[in-house]
Formats: structure tokens, sequence, C-alpha cells
């Protein structure tokens, strides 16, 4: 059973662009969370999604970020018009219920020129 | 609350002595408690959990006392390996999100 899939693990994009990243969690879970961090810093909770749905977006910025977890296919955290404040890692975990364990993926490191 | 761009605190053990990793959680309403390690350029690994109708759980090597009067959280590691050296998280969840604490890092002196 193979853990759970963040791609790509670095992203370079300039100021401007847009970025996606895509996380495919583990076989048989449906929930997932996407987490932000910054060097020498903790996570910082963003979305947390099922399939479909959007449970809890608080800690997302309502500008120029969206996430998404289709009935098919990896969830996706698309972030528009990059700037260099959006430089980070970002880690996506998921579960199979909401009351149990998070597993991490490796995350997907983004560097904004 | 969030980390506003402090360093990690340090915790500096020679190997084969104890560790003691503490955390201070906010939630009342949380009710599911996780431990997690970070080794650098990696995703966080969970270590061991505990729920809040206990006060300990102990694992390999590793025991975590929750104290709810108080909301704190603490980590044991036994006989501390150079292995163990990484970041330390504690993780509070209430019925919508697990929320990560500021971190811990532990260097193990050989």
């Amino acid at each position: 059973n193979a853990g759970v899939m963040q791609n790509p693990r670095h992203l370079v994009r300039r100021r401007g662009q847009e970025a996606r990243l895509r996380c495919s969690p583990m076989k048989g879970h449906s929930h997932v969370y996407w987490y932000r961090q910054l060097p020498e810093e903790g996570l910082k909770f963003m979305v947390y999604l099922q399939k479909e749905n959007i449970i809890d977006e608080s800690g997302m910025p309502k500008e120029r970020f969206s996430a998404e977890f289709p009935k098919e296919g990896p969830s996706i955290l698309r972030i528009q018009q990059v700037v260099r404040g959006d430089s980070a890692a970002y880690f996506c975990a998921s579960s199979p219920t909401n009351t149990g364990e998070l597993f991490f993926g490796e995350g997907s490191r983004l560097t904004v020129l | 609350g969030e980390s506003v761009g402090l360093h990690l605190p340090t915790l500096s053990v020679q190997e084969g002595d104890n560790s003691i990793i503490n955390c201070a959680y906010s939630n009342s309403a949380s009710d599911y408690f996780i431990w997690y390690k970070q080794e650098s350029g990696k995703g966080p690994q969970f270590i061991i959990d505990i729920r809040s109708n206990m006060d300990k759980r102990q694992g390999q090597r590793v025991t975590v006392l929750l104290n709810k009067t108080v909301k704190h959280l603490s980590l044991q590691i036994a006989a501390t390996q150079p292995g163990d050296s990484a970041v330390y998280f504690c993780a509070e969840k209430d019925a919508q999100k697990v929320t990560f604490g500021t971190g811990t890092k532990l260097q193990v002196i050989p």
C-alpha cells in the first residue's frame, strides 16, 4: 500500500505564475488535509477536504489559493499569481476517517523567484 | 498560536539518556493528540497518539503523557539514540482539523 504521494517534489515559479500541487492520498483514504511550512517553523493548517467537498478552509487565504479533491484523481492545491511569500513546503496528509491519525506525504517545495 | 518566525526551541541530550519534550495545547475541545517526528527535508511521521480519555500511553521507547487540567502533553523517549535527532511536533485534533504546535528540535550528542 503506497503512502501519500505528492508531486512535484520541487517546483520553481516566477512571480505571477500559477503553481499546482498534487496529492494522491493513501488507498481507501477519503480525507485530505493541506499544510504549509516555512523553514524552522511548524505546520500551518490550510484546508481539509473530503471527496468533492471542502470541509474547512479556514487556514487558506481567500485570494489566489484554491483546493479541490474530485471524485476521481488527486487533490489539487492551486496558487494563482504566486508571490515570493508563497515560497514554502506544502504538505498533504490523508486519513481514512476524521477521527484518527494523519499520514503525511513528503511535501512539495515551492520556490518563487 | 502560530509561529511567527522564531527559531525552534532546541533540546540537546546525551546519547543513552532519556528525553522529555513538552507541549502546551490550547483547545479544550480537542479529543485526540498526536506526536510527530520530522527529519530534515521529509514529511512528518507518526510516533504515538493518545485520546482524551487516557492520561498515559506507551509505545516502543516512547511514552506520551496527557494532563487535561493544564492542557499539557509530553513525549518521553527512553535511551535516546542518534537516529532520534529530528524536530518533534505535538498536534491536537478537534472535530474538524489537526492543529500543530511550534515544534522542538532534538539534538542527540554522541
